[in-house]
């Protein structure tokens, strides 16, 4: 089946920093990527819509220079937390479909929890 | 935008039946996912619905009915390794086919 690795899988890390996580798909091509950020005993929450080779589309409220995306190739996206800050501080989780049909699911990457200090 | 509803929390007993249910609200509905997820991990796709019906795949069955915007997911046999949380998410075409998830309901099974 479809495989998304997501590394690295825990940050620790001071406020002020910026964080890089990766997302891959390993055995197939994806042309578009999600990322998610989970807070607690709460549900995922869609932060953006990584696409290949142009810019990434962000959700409301989601700050675009905070979360930077790249998503340079067809098997690569990552997200980095820039000036990170104790609210940051949650559960991200990138996804990606195996080609365009509507049934095809997302597959998850196993997640990055990040704690700012 | 869209209103994805279930319960919160449900707890059942080892080896029994537990339904799951979800209620939605969308303007272009193209299919509903159920997604298992256990604490600190990332979701685990289980079943796929996009007509109405009941879609089996061993213990697990889900069921939709567009006109009444409603979906369950059943769960049979209960074993311990099932305490976990259930995410029920919604493609909508005038969404651009994004996923939107429900709060997700937790399960616990007890022996």
């Amino acid at each position: 089946g479809a495989v998304v690795s997501q590394h690295p899988s825990r940050v620790i890390c001071k406020s002020g920093t910026s964080v890089k996580i990766e997302c891959r798909s390993l055995d197939f091509q994806a042309t578009t990527m999600f990322w998610y950020r989970q807070f607690p005993k709460q549900s995922l929450m869609l932060m953006a819509t990584s696409n290949e080779g142009s810019k990434a589309t962000y959700e409301q409220g989601v700050e675009k220079d905070k979360f930077l995306i790249n998503h340079a190739s067809l098997t690569l996206s990552t997200l980095t937390v820039t000036s990170a800050h104790p609210e940051d501080s949650s559960f991200y989780i990138c996804s990606a479909t195996a080609g365009q049909a509507s049934n095809q699911p997302q597959h998850f990457g196993d997640g990055t929890r990040l704690s700012i200090l | 935008g869209q209103n994805i509803d279930q319960p919160t929390e449900m707890t059942a007993t080892e080896g029994a039946i537990v339904q799951i249910n979800c209620t939605y609200q969308t303007s272009g509905f193209n299919g509903l996912f159920w997604y298992q997820q256990h604490a600190g991990e990332a979701p685990t796709f289980l079943s796929y619905n996009v007509l109405d019906g009941l879609e089996e795949k061993g213990r697990f069955s889900s069921f939709l009915s567009r006109s009444k915007g409603y979906s369950y997911l059943l769960l049979k046999e209960l074993q311990m390794k099932d305490s976990a949380s259930y995410l029920c998410a919604v493609r909508d075409k005038a969404a651009g086919n994004k996923l939107t998830f429900g709060g997700g309901t937790r399960v616990l099974v007890k022996p």
